[in-house]
């Protein structure tokens, strides 16, 4: 089944402690990306990787870091988790370059720092 | 001015009613135009797909793309209860990233 596996579903954690949100797709999809949506605000891109250690900032990206070191993962850290990024975020997949677009979203991955 | 421009709502109609949600974009080089819903606690999902200008139909939903306008709408029949959600419209050129729009919840009324 074609898939994008995010995990943890759901992290509280305190403030500065290092977390790692993974995610995993199946579909050899060379575009990646990291969204996080607020109410109010809605889907904001953090960071995307057009291909393997290809990477680059979006709309929001202060205090985020990702890698992209294989195709298939795309690991979004937040070395010093602070409570603003409190949020819901979300990893897609798609190709890149093609008329054919389409993301493919994980589950989302609720994050709360306390 | 924001590249996607979209009423969040929240929108709440009977069930059996036409609802019309609708997004604005500035990009004149937008030319894929996306229709994504995203229920309550998942993540977003593709609902409809139109390329340049004119009419998608696919059941009870219709997307519609005016470009000389900039303005992009989806139509749903028949409303169900089922189709309570957010609704998302999205927009790229090709080689950039989808932009999104902030989203429309929808909530629709037994």
């Amino acid at each position: 089944e074609a898939q994008v596996t995010q995990n943890p579903r759901y992290l509280i954690t305190v403030t500065g402690k290092k977390l790692t949100v993974t995610c995993s797709q199946n579909m050899n999809h060379e575009y990646m990306s990291w969204y996080r949506q607020d109410p109010g605000l809605g889907l904001r891109q953090i960071y995307y990787s057009m291909n393997v250690e290809v990477t680059d900032k979006g709309d929001v990206p202060e205090g985020y870091k990702v890698s992209r070191k294989e195709k298939r993962n795309f690991p979004l850290i937040l070395e010093s988790p602070s409570p603003n990024q409190t949020s819901l975020y979300f990893c897609a997949s798609s190709f890149w370059g093609q008329t054919n677009t389409e993301a493919f979203f994980g589950q989302g991955t609720r994050l709360t720092v306390v | 001015q924001k590249e996607v421009e979209q009423d969040p709502g929240p929108l709440s109609v009977p069930e059996g009613a036409i609802v019309s949600l609708n997004c604005t974009y500035s990009n004149s080089a937008f030319q894929y135009f996306m229709w994504y819903r995203q229920y309550s606690r998942k993540g977003p999902e593709l609902l409809m797909y139109t390329y340049s200008s004119g009419n998608k139909e696919d059941g009870r939903f219709t997307a519609q793309v005016d470009k000389s306008s900039k303005y992009i709408s989806l139509f749903i029949r028949d409303s169900q209860p089922s189709d309570s959600a957010t609704y998302l419209c999205a927009c790229c050129s090709g080689n950039t990233p989808l932009v999104f729009g902030k989203g429309t919840r929808l909530s629709v009324i037994a």
